[in-house]
């Protein structure tokens, strides 16, 4: 398609129950990226694949977060047992390489009740 | 680890004023830098970016920045403010490993425009 886009767009989730956010990215982009967005604050760095593989998982805040990129191409962002403290909009990013900039999906708002 | 500041999290200026956002950046080698802004209720979008090159970039929507590295800055300006301006603006940077260029993004100013 012709940017990256993001599902749900809103996804309200019971404090316990698990969520997947879906990622589809740029056609042909190596790179995709997740970042966490609080309210009132920039985006932080979660994870990073390039193709299926996930170089760098530094910014996870727990392992109840887990990310997946199975053919290189969508992802999903799985978050176990929600914590209201998980209550964020989630960003998906792709990109041919770093040089080029990056492109942005509209995010998830997750509301964690 | 490189980080950014942005100093202040609101700057409200007139219509057809200068705008100025100020970014400060830290990094132990030379970075990318870019200007993203987000309407409400949307993703990032991509203002302009230095990579190398010329240090004074432009972007859309009338934005330029310029790249002083003995500052340590990437400032934001446009010569005259629209309404549709009003946004929250983000200041990043990035390390260009290669493979794991993620960007490390400041707190954000708020802009508001007045009639």
């Amino acid at each position: 398609g012709a940017g990256v886009s993001q599902s749900p767009r809103y996804k309200v989730a019971k404090r316990g129950q698990d969520v997947a956010l879906r990622c589809d990215p740029i056609s042909g982009h190596v790179s995709l990226f997740w970042y966490q967005q609080a309210l009132g604050q920039g985006p932080e760095f979660l994870t990073y694949f390039q193709n299926e593989a996930q170089l760098d998982k530094s910014g996870l805040p727990s392992d109840r977060f887990f990310a997946e990129r199975p053919e290189g191409s969508v992802s999903t962002l799985k978050i176990q047992r929600t914590q209201q403290e998980d209550s964020a909009v989630y960003l998906c990013a792709s990109s041919l390489d770093g040089y080029y900039g990056y492109t942005f999906g509209s995010g998830t708002r997750l509301t964690v009740v | 680890a490189q980080s950014v500041t942005q100093l202040g999290s609101h700057v409200s200026v007139s219509e057809g004023a200068l705008v100025l956002l100020r970014c400060n950046y830290s990094s132990s080698v030379p970075p990318y830098l870019f200007w993203y802004v987000q309407y409400p209720n949307q993703g990032l979008q991509l203002l302009l970016k230095y990579t190398t090159g010329a240090t004074l970039v432009k972007g859309i929507n009338g934005f330029e920045a310029e790249f002083k590295k003995s500052e340590t800055s990437f400032h934001l300006t446009k010569p005259s403010a629209h309404m549709s301006d009003a946004a929250e603006y983000f200041c990043a940077v990035s390390v260009p490993t290669g493979a794991n260029s993620k960007l490390t993004f400041g707190k954000g100013i708020t802009l508001s425009v007045r009639p």
